[in-house]
Formats: C-alpha cells, sequence, structure tokens
C-alpha cells in the first residue's frame, strides 16, 4: 500500500527558505509521481508543485519562481524547497502519490502533512 | 490555468438524505475529475477518480457523474461519517487545481 510522512516545517521568518522532506516507503519514488499539496488554516487545498517519474517538474502559480521540488531515489524521498516566505505561505503541506489510471490519474496516498508557519 | 468552481460551498443535511455536489471546470476537461473528503485535522482521501471511478474500498452510495466542464458527487443516504469537506480536483493539465470545497455538515 505504502506510507508518505512530511517533516521540516516550523517557525520560519518571513523572507527565509524552508526545506520540506517526504519519506515514502512501500513503493518507489522513482516509479511514481509524487506532488506537494498544502492548505491555509481554515482554508481549501491548493496544488503546489509535482515531480514526475521521469524528472519532470510544474509548480503553481504562488510558488513558481521560488520553489524547487527535487527527489533522491536512493533515498526514496522527495523535497519541497521554498525561498522567500511570505505570511501567506502559512499552511499544512501535504505530499501525495499520484497514481495513473486509464484516462486520468489522481493521489492515491497522501502523508498527514507537516505544518509551516512564518511570522516574525 | 483550469479554474475548479464547487457548489454550494456548505450544505447541512440529516442522516440518509440524498446529497449532490456540483463542480464546474473553467474548459473542457474530459474525464479528468476526482473527488476527495477530508475531514477535520487528516489529510484528503480519494473517493472518485476519472469522474465515476470509485477508489478501492469506497462505499456505494457515492457515485460520480459528469464529463467535459460539469461534474457532480452524489452521496444517496447520508451516513453519521460522512460529514466532511468534499473537494474536486482537474488532473488534466499541468497547474492541477482543486475546487474551493463543500463543508457538509449536519443538520
Amino acid at each position: 500500500e505504502g506510507l508518505l510522512v512530511e517533516s521540516g516545517g516550523g517557525l520560519i521568518q518571513p523572507g527565509e527558505s524552508v526545506r520540506l522532506s517526504c519519506a515514502a516507503s512501500g513503493f518507489t519514488v522513482s516509479s511514481n509521481s509524487l506532488a506537494w499539496v498544502r492548505q491555509a488554516p481554515g482554508r481549501g487545498l491548493e496544488w503546489v508543485a509535482v515531480i514526475f517519474r521521469e524528472g519532470r517538474t510544474h509548480y503553481g502559480e504562488s510558488v513558481r519562481g521560488r520553489s524547487t521540488i527535487s527527489k533522491d531515489n536512493s533515498k526514496n524521498t522527495v523535497d519541497l524547497e521554498l525561498s522567500g516566505l511570505r505570511a501567506d505561505d502559512t499552511a499544512r503541506y501535504y505530499c501525495a502519490r499520484g497514481l495513473t489510471a486509464p484516462g486520468t490519474n489522481y493521489y492515491d496516498l497522501w502523508g498527514p502533512g507537516t505544518p509551516v508557519t512564518v511570522s516574525s | 490555468d483550469i479554474q475548479m468552481t464547487q457548489s454550494p460551498s456548505s450544505l447541512s443535511a440529516s442522516v440518509g438524505d440524498r446529497v449532490t455536489i456540483t463542480c464546474r471546470a473553467s474548459q473542457n476537461i474530459f474525464s479528468y475529475l476526482n473527488w476527495y473528503q477530508q475531514k477535520p485535522g487528516k489529510a484528503p482521501k480519494v473517493l472518485i477518480y476519472g469522474a465515476s471511478k470509485y477508489h478501492s474500498g469506497v462505499p456505494s452510495r457515492f457515485s460520480g457523474s459528469g464529463s467535459g466542464t460539469d461534474f457532480t458527487l452524489t452521496i444517496s443516504s447520508l451516513q453519521p461519517e460522512d460529514f466532511a469537506t468534499y473537494y474536486c480536483q482537474q488532473s488534466y493539465s499541468v497547474p492541477l487545481s482543486f475546487g474551493g470545497g463543500t463543508k457538509l455538515e449536519i443538520k
């Protein structure tokens, strides 16, 4: 089935950077796409970034240009680095596994998330 | 980018009721539409993918329909554990996007 566990969140000063990590078990990140989705307190889900099986990446508009998603196949992890943090980056950040089915794709496995609070 | 609009944003209903949530895409997404359920303090869980396909273990009282730009999620007979927030998501093109959510509350 698989398991995802995020880490790296915490209280971050505005303007600084944070590196979030997602550790996968029960499957390999080299064989799947992995994404980051965030949720600000009391708000809805916002898609942040994805790294596909072959390494291609895409980013959401709100983080484009100041974020990098990467993976380490040997450690079976996917990281998200976000720089120039602002108050509106405050959210719980979830890691999710992408599953491809005929004619569609969806996120079938999610971690519990790691909270990021941007405040001075 | 594709915008997803869900309605209603909140809904009060009773156990046993039939409820329908709608989701509209800003352009044709064929059947690249997924539905997720989220309970407070928990990560989302997929219910329906490809507009109408059941994810493993999802009860048959949940059903999805639609294609193109208009989609619906129907719960045929609400159970106590169904009170949660529901999100649609398009997976047709990046950046992927979610609807704003529908909070289903007990009447």
